[in-house]
């Protein structure tokens, strides 16, 4: 049983198109995180989002965590082919356990 | 930049043989985990240990897996036998203490079993 499940789990488009991913649950979370992961490497972390309702802002990725902390979504504002990769969230639950959603590889093409 | 060790990076044997992955985290990192990522999947945690004690180890098969830091730095988890289905990538990350929230990952291991 996934229990964050992300949403789509394949998705390439055009550089310079506007995406969102999204990262659903049942259970809520103390906290959500995104991690972007490249071909034969480990996750990096990108943010973590704490409170109902925040909003956090990398560059032209914005990250929303949803107000009952149980979702959360992914926009990245005009695609460029560096931010191909793996996209995955993890709900934070007790002591610093993750939970990971399966991923959304992203592709960008030039 | 201090990273998080691990080696070897890849590993193919055959099954029903041992295999052994390192790990060394950040130095002063207390809280080291070992996840399982199968191809087109998130990883999945295994075990936890924080210094030389297992937290968590509800989720590591331990009719064929083992996992040891036995001072409290480097770990070690071993498989033995390997079966086909153990093919994944090995992911090892550490973080300054159990409720310390930022997990730094390792490179992986990706070990391919024949």
């Amino acid at each position: 049983t996934q229990l964050l499940e992300q949403s789509p789990q394949f998705l390439s488009i055009q550089e310079g198109e506007n995406l969102t991913v999204y990262c659903n649950s049942s259970s809520v979370f103390s906290s959500l995180q995104w991690y972007r992961q490249e071909p034969g490497e480990g996750p990096v972390l990108l943010v973590t989002v704490v409170t109902g309702g925040e909003v956090k802002k990398l560059k032209r990725l914005t990250f929303q965590f949803g107000d009952a902390r149980k979702d959360s979504s992914l926009h990245i504002t005009a695609a460029q082919p560096g931010d191909t990769g793996l996209y995955l969230c993890a709900g934070v639950r007790g002591a610093q356990k993750l939970v990971f959603g399966q991923g959304t590889r992203l592709t960008i093409n030039p | 930049e201090a990273e998080v060790a691990q080696s070897p990076r890849y590993k193919i044997t055959e099954k029903s043989q041992a295999v052994a992955f390192w790990c060394d985290p950040i130095s002063g990192h207390a809280t080291l985990y070992w996840y399982r990522q199968i191809l087109g999947q998130g990883p999945e945690l295994l075990v936890q240990f924080q210094d030389e004690s297992v937290v968590d180890d509800s989720q590591l098969p331990k009719d064929r897996f083992s996992a040891e830091r036995l001072k409290g730095v480097d770990s070690t988890l071993k498989i033995q036998p390997a079966e086909l289905g153990d093919s994944a990538m090995y992911l090892c990350a550490s973080s300054l203490g159990l409720h310390q929230e930022t997990q730094y990952f390792g490179p992986g291991t990706r070990l391919l079993v024949l």
